[in-house]
C-alpha cells in the first residue's frame, strides 16, 4: 500500500537558518504530493502541493519538488522564522484514491 | 467563505460509552473525510463520504460509523469506546472526492476516553 516516510524530529534551528525536512514515499502510479502544517492547537493547513513529476510547489517561502526518480518530496526554506515553529506533515493521495496518507510528522522549533 | 467547523472542541467520555462528533463542510464542498490523529502521529484515514454515501474506508472497525447530510455536513459516531480511541479527530472537506483537489481541515475534536 501507499506509505510516506518522513524525517524524524524534533528539529530545532536558529532564526534565519536553512531548513530541509526529508520526505520519501511509496505508491503505485503517480500520486499527488502535499505538505501540511499544524500549528499548536489547530488543525492541518495545506502548505504546498505538487501533482506531477518535476513540479515545484511553493508557498510562504517554502518549496518542495516532486522527484519521481528518487520518490522524494523534500521541504526546504532558505531562512526560517520563529513563526514557522509547527509540526510539518508530508502526505500523498494515490492515483484514483480517495484518502490522504500521511507521514508521522516533524516538529520544528525555531529559536530567536 | 466559511471554513470547516467541528464540534465539540473537546470531549471526555468513559470506556464503553458512545460519542458523536460533528462537522460542517466548507461552502461548496460535497465530500467529507474523517481522520484520527493519535498523539505524536500522523492522521489516519477513517472514511470518506461523497454525496451522502460512504466512498472509501480505512482500517477501522465497524463501531466507527458516519453520516453525511444533504447539506454536506457530517457526523462521526464511535460506539463502545476504548482507551485507544483517545485522539484528535479531524474532519476535512473537499470537492469532487478530493481527487487532485486539496482537503480543507477543521481544527478537530480532542476526544479523551477514561
Amino acid at each position: 500500500g501507499d506509505s510516506v516516510t518522513q524525517m524524524e524530529g524534533p528539529v530545532t534551528l536558529s532564526e534565519e537558518a536553512f531548513l530541509t525536512i526529508n520526505c520519501t514515499y511509496t505508491a503505485t502510479g503517480y500520486p499527488s504530493l502535499f505538505w501540511y502544517v499544524q500549528y499548536p492547537g489547530e488543525g492541518l493547513q495545506l502548505l504546498l502541493k505538487a501533482t506531477k513529476a518535476d513540479d515545484k510547489g511553493s508557498n510562504k517561502g517554502f518549496e518542495a519538488t516532486y522527484r519521481k526518480e528518487t520518490t522524494s518530496f523534500h521541504l526546504e526554506k532558505g531562512s526560517v522564522q520563529v513563526s514557522d515553529s509547527a509540526v510539518y506533515f508530508c502526505a500523498l493521495i494515490g492515483a484514483g484514491n480517495e484518502k490522504l496518507t500521511f507521514g508521522t510528522g516533524t516538529r520544528l522549533t525555531i529559536i530567536p | 467563505e466559511t471554513g470547516v467547523t467541528q464540534s465539540p472542541t473537546h470531549l471526555i467520555k468513559t470506556r464503553g460509552q458512545q460519542v458523536t462528533l460533528r462537522c460542517s463542510s466548507q461552502s461548496g464542498h460535497n465530500t467529507v473525510s474523517w481522520y484520527q490523529q493519535a498523539l505524536g502521529q500522523g492522521p489516519q484515514f477513517i472514511f470518506q463520504y461523497y454525496r451522502e454515501e460512504e466512498n472509501g474506508r480505512g482500517n477501522f472497525p465497524p463501531r466507527f460509523s458516519g453520516l453525511q447530510f444533504p447539506n454536506y455536513s457530517s457526523e462521526l459516531n464511535v460506539n463502545a469506546l476504548e482507551l485507544d480511541d483517545s485522539a484528535l479527530y479531524l474532519c476535512a472537506s473537499s470537492s469532487d472526492r478530493g481527487v487532485g483537489s486539496p482537503l480543507h481541515f477543521g481544527n478537530g475534536t480532542r476526544l479523551t476516553v477514561t
